[in-house]
């Protein structure tokens, strides 16, 4: 157990409202990385972390922006939710050399 | 960025056979490591195996084996004596040294084990 946990799990919301979403390791890790899975999509790099207040883009960072102002805690944020961004949002850390993941938030955005 | 993909959207196995999923990708890079993980209904993203590029001798966990060939740059994944838990969507995923350590994934097999 690499000691990674999402909050909420679930969450719907309203287009256009504000959203966001927590990740929270009990280790020291360095990296940290936010994933949105889609059908047919796989994982795909949101924005990720190399240590408090250094993160970078992902893949499909449009609409998403991130803080890290604490080792343990790496937050997404939807400043504008809109349907394009109802998926599954995964939190993953790395230790050694691979990833660990957590438990997954589903967002729904009506 | 590299580039990662998993041509067997789906496959399905009779239990206790073998199955192989494909996994190719792309870079320019000679260090990096390569990596499968399991999804089950659950949700959970589980490691099922890794390799590192440098080495050449394959990897094995247990029931589960790679064949890495790095000139071709594919990267299959062999289940063995297949078990109804085994049914899940598996990612291949690749993570390079540089470019901050990120992991590129690629879309996915869904592996449906039949009774």
């Amino acid at each position: 157990d690499a000691g990674i946990t999402q909050s909420p799990r679930h969450k719907v919301t309203e287009t256009g409202t504000p959203v966001t979403l927590r990740c929270h390791q009990t280790e020291n890790h360095r990296y940290m990385y936010w994933y949105r899975q889609d059908p047919g999509h796989g994982l795909r790099l949101i924005h990720y972390s190399y240590g408090v207040k250094d993160t970078d883009k992902g893949e499909v960072s449009d609409g998403y922006s991130v803080s890290r102002s604490k080792t343990e805690d790496f937050l997404l944020t939807l400043e504008s939710a809109t349907s394009s961004q109802t998926s599954v949002y995964f939190c993953a850390i790395r230790v050694n050399t691979e990833a660990f993941f957590g438990q997954g938030t589903r967002l729904t955005v009506v | 960025a590299q580039t990662v993909t998993q041509s067997q959207p789906e496959m399905s196995v009779q239990e206790a056979e073998t199955v192989t999923l494909s996994c190719t990708y792309d870079t320019s890079e000679s260090d990096y490591y390569l990596f499968w993980y399991k999804q089950p209904p659950s949700r959970q993203m589980i490691l099922v195996i890794r390799q590192e590029a440098y080495k050449q001798q394959n990897a094995t966990e247990n029931r589960f084996s790679v064949n890495f060939q790095k000139a071709a740059k594919s990267f299959s994944l062999k289940i063995s004596d297949s078990q109804l838990g085994d049914a899940a969507m598996y990612f291949c995923a690749y993570r390079s040294p540089n470019t901050g350590n990120q992991f590129y994934f690629g879309t996915g097999t869904s592996l449906t084990v039949i009774p």
